[in-house]
């Protein structure tokens, strides 16, 4: 069993909806990340925090904004996306930050449709 | 942006025989990662290899790792049905914001009964 939950496990929205996708775990990890997977396609990077602080931003239009209220907690919230938005939205944490480069566990996913 | 290439994109053999997988890269890296991925599922992982390593093994997987050629495969022996899933090999780059790791096209391994 994954130690990292993410809820909802599907979320269906429509373009002008705002939603957030919740991610948690409890091990203890200080780097969080949010990826975005399209079928048949690899999971893409979107963000990483470290220590509670974005410190990777791949770019990622502003319809999609991330919070990490804490160190267990890592949202997404969604607001204006376009029907291409429509993916897997998967959480992940790793033990290592800055300069370490570890595994990362994740969780099973988002299942997001924008209609 | 994808760093890595995977060879194959889809593999199908019978229990029993080995499966090895292979992924290329283009820039020097801190470590590689594999993931396994069921369908519809989050990814798991299976085995890292530091840029320093050539050879690992966990189980019934063997990774190797040549920085020259930037490439690594994964072979998998014995192959049951449950390893039924997509592969995905991942690059680790440290950059001074922190740590990417940047996933492989992957490979769809099927294995029959």
């Amino acid at each position: 069993d994954t130690e990292v939950t993410q809820t909802p496990k599907h979320l269906v929205m429509g373009m002008t909806n705002k939603k957030s996708l919740k991610c948690e775990q409890h091990m203890g990890h200080r780097a969080m990340y949010w990826y975005k997977q399209k079928a048949k396609k690899p999971p893409e990077l979107m963000f990483v925090y470290s220590y509670e602080k974005l410190s990777i931003n791949e770019s990622v239009p502003s319809r999609f904004s991330p919070e990490c209220p804490n160190s267990s907690l890592l949202n997404l919230h969604l607001h204006a996306l376009q029907p291409e938005d429509s993916a897997l939205y998967l959480c992940a944490s790793s033990p290592h930050t800055k300069g370490r480069g570890g595994e990362l566990f994740f969780g099973e996913g988002s299942r997001l449709t924008v209609l | 942006s994808q760093q890595g290439e995977e060879d194959p994109q889809a593999l199908s053999i019978q229990e029993g025989e080995n499966a090895t997988m292979n992924c290329s890269y283009k820039t020097s890296i801190n470590n590689l990662q594999w993931y396994r991925q069921n369908s519809g599922r989050g990814l798991v992982h299976l085995i890292l290899i530091r840029s320093n390593e050539r050879e690992k093994h966990s189980g019934r997987l063997r990774v190797t790792l040549d920085t020259s050629k930037k490439s690594s495969s994964l072979l998998i022996t014995a192959s049951r049905a449950a390893d039924t899933a997509s592969y995905f090999c991942a690059t680790v780059t440290i950059y001074n914001q922190g740590g990417k790791l940047i996933f492989g096209q992957g490979t769809e391994l099927s294995v029959k009964p």
